[in-house]
């Protein structure tokens, strides 16, 4: 079993959907959570970054973390094209200078 | 907006061939990591430097990568030989001593035929 699992795509959905995107890991030693965005042929760039339990909201993004559940989930209001991109999450135990640990991604695409 | 420059951006060889990929982090910035990125799956790290010493090489397949960091600044990842497996984007990213965010390059696409 992967440390950090993924739900499996592609994800394709109408502008102005709710998206959910969700993550399941087994290392109870995590302790940081990030969602980073990739589009096609660039490297990952970073959207959502949490520490504790709870949400985090930034614009239409709102990142969520269930420490108990080992459940993590980001979600995209009034979804746009320019969202079509390969979302990753990425999870460290230590935070500063530590080595990430990715899901495989989910790419998602929002037809205009 | 300062980035983490990498070259090539595309590279194709053949199997038995060498090839080796350069990293110029974003300036001031201590941490560099390479990760490998295999089409459909997320980044795996293979080396870590923390200036131009190597804090995590674990998962580097160290009979045929290389990695150096000589002057605490740009980073050069070696590959001999390649192999078809190999075939994978390979990233880099940098971050600020004491920061958990780390920002990635464009990478390198390597095709090994």
């Amino acid at each position: 079993q992967k440390e950090v699992e993924q739900d499996p795509g592609p994800l394709s959905v109408p502008e102005g959907a709710i998206v959910s995107l969700n993550c399941t890991y087994s290392n109870s030693a995590f302790q940081y959570f990030m969602w980073y965005r990739q589009y096609s042929r660039k490297g990952p760039e970073l959207l959502m970054y949490t520490y504790s339990s709870g949400n985090k909201e930034d614009g239409r993004f709102t990142a969520q973390v269930d420490k108990s559940s080992k459940y993590i989930s980001l979600f995209i209001r009034d979804s746009q094209p320019s969202d079509s991109a390969t979302y990753l999450c990425a999870m460290s135990a230590t935070g500063a200078n530590s080595k990430l640990t990715f899901g495989k991604g989910i790419t998602l695409s929002v037809r205009p | 907006e300062a980035e983490v420059a990498q070259s090539p951006r595309y590279k194709i060889t053949e199997k038995s061939q060498a090839v080796a990929f350069w990293c110029d982090p974003i300036s001031g910035h201590a941490t560099l990591y390479w990760y490998r990125q295999i089409l459909g799956q997320g980044p795996e790290l293979l080396v870590q430097f923390q200036d131009e010493s190597v804090v995590d090489d674990s998962q580097l397949p160290k009979d045929r990568f290389s990695a150096e960091r000589l002057k605490g600044v740009d980073s050069t990842l070696k590959i001999q030989p390649a192999e078809l497996g190999d075939s994978a984007m390979y990233l880099c990213a940098s971050s600020l001593y004491g920061s958990d965010t780390q920002y990635f390059g464009p990478g390198t696409r390597l095709t090994v035929l």
